[in-house]
């Protein structure tokens, strides 16, 4: 099945840092989206970006298909930015069944 | 307009008794699925519904795990009977059209097998 690598595994933050979020994958996909899990583990829907540039507020992705990799950004980090974030993956006619990654665990700190 | 949602939160139960998972999926959503997330193997899709039907129940653990849809706006996830191995926290996610399309997470019920 198709491999999901993100890195880096965790990381440190002080409040109001950049930081870049990377998703590689082993195939070519057609379904890719990006989670953010929270302290509480509510997972939430960030961006569904099989391909392209999005943004939304401080968070922006980008998905570069032909070379398999997927970023995210987090710009001006704050403290409530602080959880794992997974990247999820899926392709081919079993376009649903995402497979996701080990996430990377992000702290914020004051 | 509400989000998934999942009942219960919480569970513990007894090495051997069922267990009953509910969820509501966001109205208007055709796609439904129960994942379960370990710390040993992350996230796991368990089954994945279309239009009430299932799909795709290929990553369902075995035989004690069953799941309904018996409408639009209702599923379960029954473990019968429960092994402390099952402990987890139990996803119910939907989305409209399934494949390929946003999928929303209702906040999870975490169960504790003993």
């Amino acid at each position: 099945g198709i491999q999901v690598e993100q890195s880096p595994p965790d990381l440190i933050l002080q409040e109001g840092a950049n930081s870049t979020l990377r998703c590689n994958f082993s195939d070519s996909v057609n379904n890719l989206q990006w989670f953010h899990q929270n302290p509480w583990g509510q997972l939430i829907n960030l961006f569904y970006i099989p391909s392209g540039t999005k943004q939304n507020g401080r968070l922006s992705a980008t998905t570069v298909a032909t070379e398999r990799y997927s970023l995210l950004y987090i710009s001006s980090s704050q403290t409530t930015d602080s959880g794992v974030y997974f990247c999820a993956v899926a392709s081919g006619g079993s376009n649903y069944k995402l497979t996701f990654g080990k996430g990377t665990l992000l702290t914020v700190n004051p | 307009d509400a989000g998934v949602i999942q009942s219960p939160r919480h569970e513990v139960t007894e090495m051997g008794q069922e267990v009953t998972l509910r969820c509501k999926p966001i109205s208007g959503h055709n796609s439904l699925f129960w994942y379960r997330q370990t710390m040993m193997r992350g996230l796991e899709l368990l089954i994945y519904f279309n239009n009430n039907v299932p799909i795709d129940d290929s990553g369902m653990p075995e035989d004690r795990f069953s799941a309904k849809m018996p409408n639009a706006s209702f599923s379960t996830l029954k473990i019968q009977p429960s092994e402390p191995r099952d402990s987890a926290v139990y996803f119910c996610a939907s989305s409209f059209g399934g494949r390929g399309n946003t999928i929303y997470f209702g906040e999870g019920s975490w169960l504790t097998v003993v």
